[in-house]
């Protein structure tokens, strides 16, 4: 399966515990973003690299909320202090740099979380 | 305002019908404007993208732009179940951007 992978897909944690999601993105994109969506709204963005460096991060983004890409392969989101607020279905996308102007974003599965 | 409004729906239409979906945008620095489908508990898919004044006909699809309205919109002709999901516009605002999506509106196409 080429397409982009994301682990785990669900995660029960309680209030206050740290999360970490972890995508694969298609081999050949260098694009990579992150996605947060609850029931009922569509996607919102957290944070996007192109290859390693994080070039755009949502100022709606607490600071509890870190993303890195070391290698520009795969990325990791983590999420420290876990808060019920904080439930919703994390998606990664990868594209190549040209996806920003043909929209053509190829998302993952997505990562479920569920913070009691 | 936010940025990308569609109407909440949802949008409930008879099998064989146009259903016709609309989304507002606030940027008027918006250059790229796309429709994603979404199927229950699955991801967004792209179906179709604009970026010029008018409209782009794909199969069943048409997608309509109005920059000077700061509107787009999608129209399914001869809506079928298997179109039955939420739709999700989203726009742009140059190379070195993210896609920024509206809420979704949701069909439901009536056999």
């Amino acid at each position: 399966d080429t397409g982009v992978s994301q682990d785990p897909r669900h995660k029960i944690t309680k209030r206050g515990q740290n999360v970490t999601f972890r995508c694969d993105p298609i081999s050949e994109h260098n694009r990579l973003y992150w996605y947060r969506q609850t029931l009922g709204q569509g996607p919102e963005f957290l944070t996007y690299f192109q290859n390693e460096a994080q070039l755009e991060k949502s100022r709606l983004l607490s600071d509890r909320f870190s993303a890195e890409r070391p290698k520009g392969s795969f990325s990791t989101l983590e999420i420290q202090r876990t808060e019920q607020g904080d439930s919703a279905m994390y998606l990664c996308a990868s594209s190549f740099p040209s996806g920003a102007i043909t929209g053509e974003l190829f998302f993952g599965e997505g990562s479920r979380l569920t913070v009691l | 305002q936010k940025e990308v409004e569609q109407n909440s729906g949802p949008l409930s239409v008879p099998e064989g019908a146009i259903a016709s979906l609309n989304c507002t945008y606030s940027d008027r620095g918006s250059q790229s404007f796309f429709w994603y489908r979404q199927y229950s508990g699955k991801s967004p898919e792209l179906i179709m993208s604009i970026y010029s004044n008018g409209d782009k006909e794909d199969g069943r699809f048409t997608a309509q732009l109005n920059k000077a309205s700061q509107y787009v919109s999608l129209l399914i002709r001869d809506s079928q179940p298997s179109d039955s999901a939420t739709y999700l516009c989203a726009v742009n605002l140059g190379a070195n951007s993210k896609l920024t999506f509206g809420k979704g509106i949701t069909l439901s196409v009536r056999p």
